[in-house]
C-alpha cells in the first residue's frame, strides 16, 4: 500500500456523461498530481496542486477539471465523456511543490462505452 | 515542448544476465531523473532516482547513470530475476520549476525476464 487512495478502482460509464475521480494524498503530502495513462499515450500529466492551489498545468482537455480540498484529497471531474477517455487516472503525491519522489496511487480504470 | 524518449520498448533477457534501458530528455532544465517500475494492475512504484549534481547512484541491483551534455541517462539491472518483469519508466524534470513542475515521462520498457 503506498499511502494514495484512489476511489473507485473501476468506472464504466456512457458516452456523453459525466464521472469524479477522488484522490487521497499519502499522509503528510500537499501535493497532489494526476496522470493519465493510456496505450497509446503513456503517462500523460494533467494538473498539479499543492496545498489546494493549482500549481502546474499539461495537457488537461477543457472537459476536465480538478480541486484540491481543504483537508487536501483531490477529484478530477471528467465530462462529456468521449470512448477516447477510456485510460487509467493516476493520482500521485508529495511533500512539497517539487515532483521530488512523488508516490503514486493504485489508480481508476475509466472505460467509456 | 518536452520530450523524454525510451529505448527499448521491450527487452527479454535471461534471469541472471543484466538489462540496461536508456532515455533521452529535451529539456536543458531538467535536473531530476526518476526511475519507476509498474507492475501489472499497480501504479508505478519509484525504484531510484538521481540528481543532475551527481553522475551516478547505486542502489543494490539497481543503478543509474547520468551524462547532462549528452542529456542521457540509463537505468542497469544486474543479476535479473523474474520479479523484476515489469514495464519500467523514466521521466525528467526541473525541480522548483513552477509553472513546469511536472515530471515528463517515457513511453515505457516491457522487461520481461525468462526463468
Amino acid at each position: 500500500d503506498s499511502g494514495v487512495t484512489q476511489t473507485p478502482k473501476h468506472l464504466i460509464t456512457a458516452t456523453g456523461q459525466r464521472v469524479t475521480l477522488r484522490c487521497s494524498p499519502r499522509s503528510g503530502d500537499l501535493s497532489v498530481y494526476w496522470y493519465q495513462q493510456s496505450l497509446d499515450q503513456g503517462l500523460q500529466f494533467l494538473i498539479q496542486y499543492y496545498n489546494g492551489e493549482e500549481r502546474a498545468k499539461g495537457n488537461i482537455l477543457e472537459r476536465f477539471s480538478a480541486q484540491q480540498f481543504p483537508d487536501l484529497h483531490s477529484e478530477l471531474n471528467l465530462s462529456s465523456l468521449e470512448l477516447g477517455d477510456s485510460a487509467l487516472y493516476f493520482c500521485a503525491s508529495s511533500v512539497d511543490p517539487a515532483p521530488y519522489g512523488y508516490t503514486f496511487g493504485s489508480g481508476t480504470r475509466l472505460t467509456v462505452v | 515542448g518536452e520530450n523524454v524518449e525510451q529505448h527499448p520498448s521491450t527487452l527479454s533477457v535471461q534471469e541472471g544476465d543484466s538489462a540496461v534501458i536508456k532515455c533521452t530528455y529535451s529539456d536543458s532544465a531538467s535536473n531530476y531523473f526518476p526511475w519507476y517500475k509498474q507492475e501489472l494492475g499497480k501504479g508505478p512504484q519509484l525504484i531510484i532516482d538521481i540528481r543532475s549534481n551527481v553522475g551516478e547512484k547505486k542502489d543494490q541491483r539497481i543503478a543509474v547513470t547520468l551524462n547532462k551534455t549528452a542529456k542521457h541517462f540509463s537505468l542497469h539491472i544486474t543479476e535479473t530475476q523474474p520479479e523484476d518483469s515489469a514495464v519500467y519508466f523514466c521521466a525528467a524534470s526541473p525541480l522548483y520549476g513552477g509553472a513546469t513542475n511536472k515530471l515528463i515521462f517515457g513511453t515505457g520498457t516491457l522487461l520481461a525476464v525468462q526463468p
